[in-house]
């Protein structure tokens, strides 16, 4: 089976920089996803890492660490228009094929 | 732009009622997915298909819900009798398929109250 666990929410100074964890156990790892989702609004992709290491996008980076299974999404210079929920989703292979698993999402509220 | 549609955005029906919700992903994309998404939480996944087969529905509650995708192109996911805790977020996705590195594109989701 599969299981992600995330902070349910965090709070942050506009400005600022927030690291948002996500922790994973799957048994057919094939990459791990960041999404970002607005209130009421479909998930948008935000980065992608199959590998070990940073992926850096703008102000947006994502880090993972198979051996650890975790993975963190690091936001710079806070904006408020970040404040949404940010969903950890582990691509997973079994005997179905691939499937996506997402977390519950970390709601990020952004403050003046 | 190339974007997933999804119709209705809003549905409002009675307990025992049918339902159905319809989903038209990007072109040439073969994997579609269904979501459930209950506020608050991350989405659950519901049914894949890749082209008009059903890779995974071990999710689905197949006594009341089915889905299909007869062309291996749009989708429709159906629900009948509707019950109060299916109201819920149900978001469509799809993804070019295959074993690299596929990125989900999501549509705008439907969002069903059942009263």
């Amino acid at each position: 089976g599969q299981n992600i666990d995330q902070p349910t929410e965090m709070t942050a100074t506009e400005g600022a920089i927030v690291q948002i964890n996500c922790t994973y156990q799957t048994s057919g790892f094939n990459g791990l996803f960041w999404y970002q989702q607005h209130a009421g609004e479909a998930p948008t992709f935000l980065s992608y890492n199959v590998l070990d290491g940073l992926e850096e996008k703008g102000r947006f980076s994502s880090f993972l660490s198979r051996s650890k299974g975790y993975s963190y999404l690091l936001l710079k210079e806070l904006q408020m228009k970040d404040s949404a929920s940010y969903l950890c989703a582990v691509r997973d292979e079994d005997r179905h094929g691939q499937n996506f698993v997402f977390g519950p999402g970390t709601r990020l509220s952004v403050l003046p | 732009e190339a974007e997933v549609a999804q119709s209705p955005r809003y549905k409002i029906t009675e307990k025992s009622q049918a339902v159905a919700f319809w989903c038209d992903p990007i072109s040439g994309h073969a994997t579609l997915y269904w979501y459930r998404q209950i506020l608050g939480q991350g989405p659950e996944l519901l049914v894949q298909f890749q082209d008009e087969s059903v890779v995974d529905d071990s999710q689905l509650p197949k006594d009341r819900f089915s889905a299909e995708r007869l062309k291996g192109v749009d989708s429709t996911l159906k629900i009948q009798p509707a019950e109060l805790g299916d109201s819920a977020m149900y978001l469509c996705a799809s993804s070019l398929g295959g074993i690299s590195y596929n990125e989900q594109f999501f549509g705008p989701g439907t969002r069903l109250t059942v009263l």
